[in-house]
C-alpha cells in the first residue's frame, strides 16, 4: 500500500535559516506528490506539488524535487520567516488507478520559527 | 471563488450521541472527500465521491458512520452513537474528476465526552 514518512517534530529554527523537512514515500504506480501546510486555526492548504519525476514544485520561496530513485520529496526553503511557523504535512495520490483518489499524508511536522 | 465550506466548526457530545457533519464544496467540483485527522495525525480518507457515488468507501467504520451525497454536491457525514475514541477533527475537501489537487474546508473539531 502507499504510505508517507516525514521527520518527527517539533522543528525549532531562527529567522533567515535554511529549512529542510524530509519527506520519504512508498506507493505502487506512478504517485503525484504534495507539500500542504496548516497554519494555527485554519484549514490545509495546497502549499506545492509535483507531478513526474524530477519535477520541481515551487511557491511561497519553498522548493521540493520529486525524487524517484530515493523515493523522496524534501521540503526547503533558503530562509524562513516568523510567519512560517505552521504544520506541513507531505502527501501522495497513486495515479495508477485513474481518477481522484483520496491522499495518504504524513504525520505532518510542526514547524517553529522564532525571531 | 469560495472555498469549501463545513459546517458545525465545532462540536461538542456525548458518547452514544448521534452527530452530523455538512460539507459544501467549492462550485463545479464533483469530486468530494471526508477525512478523519486525529491529533498529531495526518488525516486519513474516511470516503470518496465521484458526482453522487460513493467510489471508494474501503476505510468508513459502517456500523456507525454513514454518508450521503445528495445530487453531488453537499455532503453530510453522520455517526451514530459517537464514541470516545470518534473525538478528531473531520474534514472535507473537493476537487475535479482526472485533477490530482484537492482544496480543503476549515474542518469540525468533535470532542466526545
Amino acid at each position: 500500500g502507499n504510505s508517507v514518512t516525514q521527520m518527527e517534530g517539533p522543528v525549532t529554527l531562527s529567522e533567515e535559516a535554511f529549512l529542510t523537512i524530509n519527506c520519504t514515500y512508498t506507493a505502487t504506480g506512478y504517485p503525484s506528490l504534495f507539500w500542504y501546510v496548516q497554519y494555527p486555526g485554519e484549514g490545509l492548504q495546497l502549499l506545492l506539488k509535483a507531478t513526474k519525476a524530477d519535477d520541481k514544485g515551487s511557491n511561497k520561496g519553498f522548493e521540493a524535487t520529486y525524487r524517484k530513485e530515493t523515493t523522496s520529496f524534501h521540503l526547503e526553503k533558503g530562509s524562513v520567516q516568523v510567519s512560517d511557523s505552521a504544520v506541513y504535512f507531505c502527501a501522495l495520490i497513486n495515479n495508477s488507478g485513474g481518477g481522484a483518489d483520496g491522499l495518504t499524508f504524513g504525520k505532518g511536522t510542526h514547524l517553529i520559527i522564532q525571531p | 471563488e469560495a472555498g469549501v465550506v463545513q459546517s458545525p466548526r465545532y462540536k461538542i457530545i456525548e458518547k452514544k450521541q448521534p452527530v452530523a457533519f455538512w460539507c459544501n464544496p467549492i462550485s463545479g467540483h464533483n469530486t468530494l472527500y471526508w477525512y478523519l485527522q486525529n491529533l498529531g495525525q495526518g488525516p486519513e480518507l474516511l470516503i470518496r465521491y465521484e458526482n453522487e457515488e460513493a467510489v471508494d468507501d474501503s476505510q468508513l467504520p459502517k456500523d456507525r458512520f454513514s454518508a450521503e451525497r445528495l445530487k453531488g454536491v453537499d455532503s453530510t457525514l453522520k455517526i451514530q452513537p459517537a464514541e470516545l475514541g470518534d473525538s478528531a477533527v473531520y474534514l472535507c475537501a473537493s476537487g475535479r474528476v482526472a485533477t490530482d489537487t484537492q482544496y480543503f474546508g476549515p474542518g469540525t473539531r468533535l470532542t466526545v465526552l
